[in-house]
């Protein structure tokens, strides 16, 4: 059974950077087909897609938060994180890391997710 | 970007009952629609994907339909544990919205 787990300081000063891995175990990260995403959620609120990565490192950004944020994946340790720099109140959430699913026809829905982990950003 | 409108935005029910929960994209998503469950402290969970493709192990009182702008979600006699929040999600193309969910609540 495919499992994803958020690991990561749970706050985090403004300005500075936010950083989350996503450990996954029950399978390989480097199959073909999947992608490997963030969503988040600020308390009280709906989800939002932030971006996924290939194993290979090809990558897609949501364009309000590309410019501070990056994603990594580390095949040899079947894992991939998050970097979010110049954080603000305004990020502080639920992120889940999640597995989109590679099926016939590209429909990549988010099937696996992990439990979540809150960051908080505050002085 | 397409946006992703859910109506309502609440609901309430009775167990047994039959409920729709509807979805409109800003320009068409063809069937690139997907719907999850999440319930109070607990991630999403993917019901349909491809817009009326029901995942493995979700039970089969849920169903989807649509293409193009307009997408339903349909749970036929509802049960206790239905009772949560849905959100619907294009992967058509990036950025991959969200609509802003639908609380299904006891009556």
């Amino acid at each position: 059974q495919l499992q994803l787990q958020e690991s990561g300081p749970g706050l985090v000063k403004p300005s500075e950077t936010l950083s989350l891995t996503c450990t996954v175990s029950g399978g390989s990260i480097s199959r073909h087909s999947h992608f490997w995403g963030w969503i988040r959620q600020p308390p009280g609120k709906g989800l939002e897609w932030i971006g996924h990565i290939y194993f290979t490192g090809s990558t897609y950004y949501s364009p309000s938060l590309k410019d501070r944020l990056t994603i990594a994946v580390d095949t040899s340790k079947d894992q991939f994180s998050l970097r979010l720099t110049s954080v603000t109140a305004a990020d502080t959430a639920v992120y889940y890391c999640a597995r989109l699913l590679g099926v016939s026809g590209n429909y990549f829905p988010f099937d696996y997710w992990g439990q979540g982990t809150l960051a908080t950003v505050s002085s | 970007d397409i946006q992703m409108t859910q109506s309502p935005s609440s609901l309430s029910a009775s167990v047994g009952d039959r409920v729709t929960i509807s979805c409109r994209a800003s320009q068409s998503v063809s069937v690139y629609l997907n719907w999850y469950q999440q319930k109070p402290g607990k991630a999403p969970k993917l019901l349909i994907y491809a817009a009326s493709t029901l995942q493995s192990e979700v039970p089969s009182r849920f169903s989807g339909s649509g293409s193009g702008t307009d997408f339903t979600l349909t749970i036929r006699s509802l049960q206790p544990e239905d009772f949560a929040t849905y959100y619907c999600q294009q992967s058509y193309n990036t950025p991959y919205i969200f609509g802003q969910g639908t609380k299904l609540e006891i009556k």
